[in-house]
């Protein structure tokens, strides 16, 4: 088994503020992602990466920047936050890009721009 | 571009009966895979079945089965003899086959299971 783990739990911004949000995994996974959930809404892919130093752009990566340093570990670096946002940022590890492969997610970074 | 779409947006059943949650995709792609995850309250969300395209038997897992009609691009999630711990949402989710995709989601259906 294995775990992933996201850094912080809450994140409070200001305006204009650049803030950075971290997930670790163990699972020896090759792939990673980072979703974006509003509030009673579905998740949308912001950035994913099919190994270490690789990106590639989801559906939603205007205004966000990641990296993927080592394999564990996948960052994303909100450039600017916008003010009253509010959502949840999703992690997730699969083994590769076979296709048929599940994700596993992590709990979560909830992120409040005041 | 692949496009997953879950018009229901809350369902409320019974204990024991059975509930179906639908789910419709687009691809262009002969070749893909399906995914529901469930979401629970305090927002853990776990993988619970998938179904490869080429595969033309539904899959089963447990108390969940699917309904996968690939003329209609549908793929339905049936939960059997619900629980109330089966209360929560349930994400559709679509990855195209080839090397450089990564899984889509939809809206999600919030189940609901009263005693």
């Amino acid at each position: 088994g294995g775990i992933i783990t996201q850094t912080p739990k809450f994140l409070i911004g200001q305006e204009g503020q650049k803030l950075t949000l971290k997930c670790q995994q163990n699972f020896n996974h090759d792939t990673m992602y980072w979703y974006r959930q509003d509030s009673g809404k579905g998740l949308r892919l912001i950035y994913y990466s099919i190994t270490e130093n690789d990106l590639q752009k989801g559906d939603l990566s205007e205004g966000y920047d990641a990296s993927r340093e080592k394999k564990s570990s996948f960052s994303l670096t909100v450039t600017s936050a916008q003010k009253n946002e509010m959502a949840v940022f999703l992690c997730a590890s699969s083994t590769g890009l076979g296709g048929r492969d599940e994700q596993y997610f992590g709990p979560g970074t909830r992120l409040t721009v005041l | 571009a692949q496009k997953v779409t879950q018009t229901q947006t809350s369902i409320s059943v019974m204990e024991k009966t059975t509930v179906t949650m639908d789910c419709v995709y687009e691809t262009q792609d002969s070749s893909y895979f399906l995914f529901w995850y469930k979401q629970t309250a305090s927002g853990e969300i776990v993988f619970l079945i998938r179904q490869d395209s080429y595969k033309k038997e539904n899959a089963t897992v447990g108390h969940y089965s699917l309904n996968f009609q690939k003329p209609k691009s549908s793929i339905g999630l049936i939960i059997t003899a619900t629980q109330i711990e089966d209360s929560a949402v349930y994400f559709c989710a679509m990855r195209e086959g080839n090397n450089n995709n990564a899984p889509r989601f939809g809206a999600g259906t919030k189940l609901t299971v009263k005693p």
